[in-house]
């Protein structure tokens, strides 16, 4: 089954763009994954999905500043225009069989 | 507005028990299947368990195998874990969610419930 890898933290500038990234261990190219966000205190919430081929389909209610892209293994998360309220931790999700799967986690810092 | 409520965490010695229950609204409970996910405190997300949206199919993390059991009522819409043999390693918040489709991804999250388990 897949392994998702996560850098531990990220830190970026208000206003400014940042681009999170979630691995797929090596042959799990095809793997569709999703993005969680969780704000300080809260519940994770879903974000949205995305394949490999780099289309991704959000949640409702998810800003525009809030996108998806993929290249080969790798899927990412890019925050535009960060907001105060875009410091939280994020988390991929993918599923094989009856498993599922989650990432390790980047905590994200807005300067 | 789809709405997950949990319910029935608390403080346990281990090897004790505990019954964690999900109250779903807002969308056709019946049809979907639903997992339950914890975080143990200052760490990241952890899948503990599925079940299908019949309750005919479940499926546990290695972790919990043999000592959880979820369950569900779909004429209540309500989502049970069962928690036996609790370790201080099971200390966390649990989450139930629900899947977006069978073979897809978590769409929504309860707003958890807090297990402790020591002596």
């Amino acid at each position: 089954q897949p392994v998702l890898t996560q850098s531990s933290s990220a830190s970026a500038s208000l206003g400014s763009s940042v681009k999170l990234t979630c691995s797929l261990s090596s042959g799990h190219s095809g793997y569709i994954i999703a993005w969680h966000q969780q704000q300080p205190g809260k519940a994770p919430r879903y974000l949205m999905k995305l394949e490999g081929t780099g289309s991704y389909n959000k949640e409702s209610g998810v800003p525009d500043r809030f996108s998806g892209s993929s290249s080969g293994t790798d899927r990412y998360l890019t925050i535009s225009n960060l907001q105060s309220e875009d410091e939280a931790d994020y988390y991929c999700e993918t599923w094989d069989r009856n498993t599922r799967i989650f990432g390790g986690g980047t905590k994200l810092t807005v300067l | 507005e789809v709405q997950l409520l949990e319910s029935g965490g608390g403080f346990v010695q281990p090897g004790g028990s505990l019954r964690l229950s999900c109250a779903a609204s807002g969308f056709t409970f019946r049809t979907y299947g639903m997992i339950w996910v914890r975080q143990a405190p200052g760490k990241g997300l952890e899948w503990v368990s599925a079940i299908g949206s019949s309750g005919d199919t479940t499926y546990y993390a290695d972790s919990v195998k043999g000592r959880f059991t979820i369950s569900r009522d779909n004429s209540k819409n309500m989502l049970y874990l069962q928690m036996n043999s609790l370790r201080a390693e099971d200390t966390a918040v649990y989450y139930c969610a629900k899947l977006n489709s069978v073979s897809s991804q978590t769409d929504y999250w309860g707003q958890g419930t807090l297990v402790t388990v020591s002596s």
